[in-house]
């Protein structure tokens, strides 16, 4: 049972324009979120994180929405760039008892020029 | 200061032969975890160690097993390697385990033939 879900494999979107990324979550313990980003044969690089208590976080052109009522977080890019094509993972984490993370499948982002 | 390295990157085995994958985690990082990431599925948990002790792990058979130095490198083996254990595998590095971000390494990509 996959706590953790990527419903979208794929996504293109116009360069400039907005990405949204979305993942949804079964497991209310979680309280800790992650995103990440992966080339083709190289290991994920962090993105941005929030934690249970904040429903937005922001960093440049990225910003991570929770909506804990409906166990559903999202990642817009804003502009989109080429460069942010890759594929991009969820990853969800209680923080106390079990640190390790949960992956979602990951969405494949195609930003064309 | 310098990422999570891995080594060997690449790596062609047999099957039922062994193999023993290293991973030196960011300086002053005492908490590391491997993954696997296999075609079409997302990153999979299959250990975290902290303070040269296993903390949790993930659904892998015994065959797999790993350990963390006191200086918090780790190594992890995998015996009797099977064609289905070919895949990237992912070492993790965090300041402690938890609520941390958690920051990956390149990778090892190991064929089994």
């Amino acid at each position: 049972d996959q706590q953790v879900k990527q419903n979208s494999p794929s996504l293109s979107v116009q360069e400039g324009r907005i990405s949204i990324l979305n993942c949804d979550y079964t497991n209310s313990m979680f309280d800790y979120f992650l995103w990440y980003k992966k080339y083709p044969a190289e290991g994920p690089t962090f993105l941005i994180s929030i934690s249970s208590i904040k429903d937005k976080n922001e960093d440049g052109r990225f910003t991570v929405f929770l909506n804990k009522s409906a166990k559903h977080l999202s990642l817009h890019i804003v502009p989109s760039q080429p460069g942010d094509s890759a594929v991009y993972f969820c990853a969800a984490s209680d923080g106390g008892s079990q640190g390790n993370l949960i992956f979602g499948k990951g969405t494949k982002l195609s930003v064309k020029p | 200061k310098a990422g999570v390295t891995q080594t060997p990157r690449y790596l062609i085995k047999t099957r039922g032969q062994q193999v023993t994958l290293s991973c030196s985690p960011i300086s002053g990082h005492r908490s590391v975890s491997w993954y696997q990431q296999t075609p079409g599925q997302g990153l999979q948990f299959l250990f975290e160690y902290f303070s040269e002790t296993q903390r949790n792990k993930g659904n892998f058979p015994g065959r797999f097993s790993g350990r963390q130095f006191s200086n918090s490198r780790s190594e992890m083996n995998v015996s009797t390697l099977e064609l289905g254990d070919s895949a990237l595998y992912l070492c993790a590095s965090s300041l402690r385990p938890g609520r941390e971000t958690q920051y990956f390494g390149p990778g090892t990509r190991l064929l089994v033939l």
